[in-house]
């Protein structure tokens, strides 16, 4: 099983900064990486597929980057609907996936 | 538009058996994979497994192979997950979703929350 570990666990960022996160895959998943984010009480949304492909309807200041085990999601510039759980997810090893522990982005 | 409907909340007992559903509108229910995510109280989610309904080819996770049973019905894109004996570890919520054929999750149902206490 492909092992995703995300950090840091908690990023603390005040509203207008940039926020950088990170997923590393324990073997090479080429770019075949998800971003989700998750605001309490809700599912999770699609953010990012392809390791830097936005999706549908996802604002221009998410990026996301990388490739084989190292990978980067940029917030540019946090908006105060930005303060939430994300996760990368491979599916490199489809139908096996697996998803990273999540990196909480609060309020500083 | 693409909707994923999942059944209401459950309180169950040990032991009890359960099955949730989770019907799919606004596409082909038949051509997309279904998959089941765990996420306990206060924790990730955790990949569970895949239906594709339109040959009910199921695939678990290592984790939870054996601990539940996945399936659907075609005829009323509906995916099931049940349980034959809970155990109050199961308590989370659980979310399906649809996928594309290479993995990448779409579409969230808006998750049902499974209580098991005695």
């Amino acid at each position: 099983e492909i092992v995703m570990t995300q950090s840091p666990a908690t990023l603390s960022v005040s509203p207008g900064e940039r926020a950088t996160l990170s997923c590393r895959a324990s073997q090479s998943v080429s770019s075949n990486l998800a971003w989700y984010q998750q605001k309490p009480g809700q599912a999770p949304r699609l953010l990012i597929y392809g390791a830097s492909t936005r999706a549908t309807g996802i604002p221009a200041r998410f990026s996301g980057s990388g490739s084989g085990t190292e990978f980067t999601l940029t917030i540019s510039s946090l908006q105060s609907e930005d303060f939430a759980v994300y996760y990368c997810q491979q599916y490199n090893n489809w139908p096996g996936l697996t998803f990273g522990g999540g990196t909480k982005v609060e309020i500083k | 538009e693409v909707q994923l409907v999942q059944s209401g909340a459950e309180v169950k007992k040990p032991g009890e058996s359960l099955k949730i559903s989770c019907k799919g509108s606004g596409y082909s229910f038949t051509s997309y994979w279904i998959g089941w995510v765990r996420q306990m109280p206060g924790k990730g989610l955790e990949w569970m497994g895949i239906i594709y309904p339109g040959d009910s080819d199921t695939r678990y996770s290592p984790s939870f192979q054996g601990q539940v049973t996945i399936s659907a019905d075609k005829s009323i894109s509906t995916a099931y997950l049940q349980w034959s004996s809970l155990k109050a570890s199961d308590t989370a919520m659980y979310y399906c979703a649809r996928l594309t054929t290479v993995g990448i999750i779409d579409y969230w149902g808006q998750g049902t929350l499974v209580t098991v206490s005695s």
